[in-house]
């Protein structure tokens, strides 16, 4: 069964607390995705991995930091977690870019 | 620069009815197009996609999409909506970094 996990579902942290945002798959797709979603904005990337050790910045990457040392999981560091940095945010990955997978997603508020 | 755009922010029909969620692209190469659903509290699903071939392309649970050229556009249907459409839409367009670019989402709702 093909999924993507992320843990938690749910955060609560005060600003200036780090986070640690975890995702997994099963599928051993190479390439893997960090996505911020907040209302009518859509999804923004904000790292991609194009495998271990193989990160590139997205199109949002400030205040956030990826680690991606096993092909099967792809982490997501905030730094002093900010309040504009409330958000959900979604994992994903895939074997070609234009079909990702995504996990449920997590929902972050920073206080 | 590749953008999309979703001109309509929330689409209402009957159960039963036919649906056309429009999206619209602007990019200057050869592209992938793709459309995503979101169910309320869950992640995305991919429902289709199109690079070349026939422009009109099938996927899952009755969508289909048309893709123009002279338009830009990949604008998504279905004939009979049931209740359980009931998600938001998503179109994206991939560039030739494998970065997805999505659009801002319709949301539709299909009334009983």
């Amino acid at each position: 069964d093909m999924k993507v996990t992320q843990m938690p579902r749910y955060l609560i942290k005060r600003m200036g607390e780090n986070v640690l945002l975890e995702c997994g798959q099963d599928m051993s797709h190479e390439t893997m995705y960090w996505y911020r979603q907040d209302p009518g904005l859509g999804l923004q990337l904000i790292y991609i991995s194009y495998d271990v050790d193989s990160n590139s910045e997205g199109d949002i990457p400030k205040g956030y930091r990826v680690s991606r040392k096993k092909r099967e999981h792809f982490s997501l560091i905030l730094d002093s977690a900010k309040t504009n940095q409330t958000s959900v945010y979604f994992c994903a990955s895939s074997l070609a870019a234009y079909e990702q997978y995504f996990g449920p997603g997590t929902r972050l508020t920073v206080l | 620069t590749q953008t999309v755009s979703q001109s309509d922010a929330h689409v209402t029909v009957f159960e039963g009815d036919s649906v056309e969620l429009r999206c619209n692209y602007s990019y200057g190469g050869s592209i992938y197009l793709s459309w995503y659903i979101q169910h309320h509290g869950h992640g995305l699903q991919f429902l289709l996609k199109y690079y070349s071939g026939n422009p009109v392309v099938q996927g899952v649970n009755g969508f289909e999409a048309e893709f123009s050229k002279s338009d830009s556009s990949f604008h998504l249907r279905k004939a009979s909506v049931h209740w359980s459409d009931s998600a938001v839409y998503f179109c994206a367009v991939m560039s030739n970094y494998n970065v997805l670019y999505f659009g801002s989402g319709t949301k539709l709702t299909v009334e009983p």
